[in-house]
């Protein structure tokens, strides 16, 4: 059984950046791939991107493309989501969610239990 | 990119009702599609997969079927834990999207 735990809240400024992370445990950390979800207040949800950490490999959503990055330390066992130049419409719970698997297609198993990030000036 | 629209938004039944959810694709997905739960303040859960497959540990209760562009979570006797918010997602090709959500109140 997998589990994921999400760094906490976040407030930021339009324009800045914000780094979330996601410490597994209870697997094997380069047996899977991680993705990251958001969804903003009373909305639905929506895939950011996602990174196969034994190969390093992200793939994005073009809507994010240029604005996010995600890593993964594979000697802590964190992924992490970096999200720049942030505007209000940013503001959302992120999620990150894991599949038993080395790709990043869903389905997705796991889920850690969100980070909120609030972006106001 | 793959469209899923879900109906009905809002599924207004009583505990013990028999709930049918549907979620359209905007093109064939075969059986690539799965059914999250979501409760307030909650991440998703994983309910269905692969159409039909239910996910170890999800009660029997909860099915789903389809194929194509058009399936259908079912909950055949409504649990009151089973008001909540549930969501169709295409996995067949990226980006992954999910549906709108159906809420069932």
């Amino acid at each position: 059984q997998v589990h994921l735990v999400q760094s906490g809240a976040e407030v930021r400024k339009p324009g800045s950046s914000v780094k979330v992370s996601c410490k597994a445990s209870g697997g094997t950390f380069t047996n899977y791939a991680i993705s990251w979800v958001r969804q903003a207040p009373g909305q639905g949800l929506e895939w950011m991107g996602g990174i196969i950490p034994i190969l390093d490999t992200a793939n994005y959503a073009q809507k994010f493309q240029g604005r996010v990055t995600i890593t993964a330390d594979k000697s802590t066992s964190t992924a992490y989501m970096e999200l720049s130049s942030l505007r209000s419409d940013d503001t959302a719970v992120y999620y990150c969610a894991s599949s038993p698997r080395r790709s990043i297609p869903p389905p997705w198993d796991y889920w850690g239990q969100g980070t909120l990030v609030t972006v106001s000036s | 990119e793959i469209v899923l629209t879900q109906s009905p938004g809002t599924l207004s039944l009583s505990p013990g009702d028999r709930a049918t959810l549907s979620c359209r694709a905007s093109q064939s997905i075969t059986s690539s599609l799965a059914w999250y739960q979501q409760k307030p303040g909650q991440a998703p859960r994983l309910l269905i997969y692969s159409a039909s497959s239910r996910v170890t540990g999800i009660p029997d209760r909860f099915s789903g079927s389809g194929s194509g562009t058009d399936f259908t979570l079912t909950i055949s006797r409504l649990e009151p834990e089973d008001f909540v918010v549930y969501y169709c997602q295409q996995c067949d090709s990226s980006p992954w999207t999910f549906g709108q959500g159906t809420k069932v109140e």
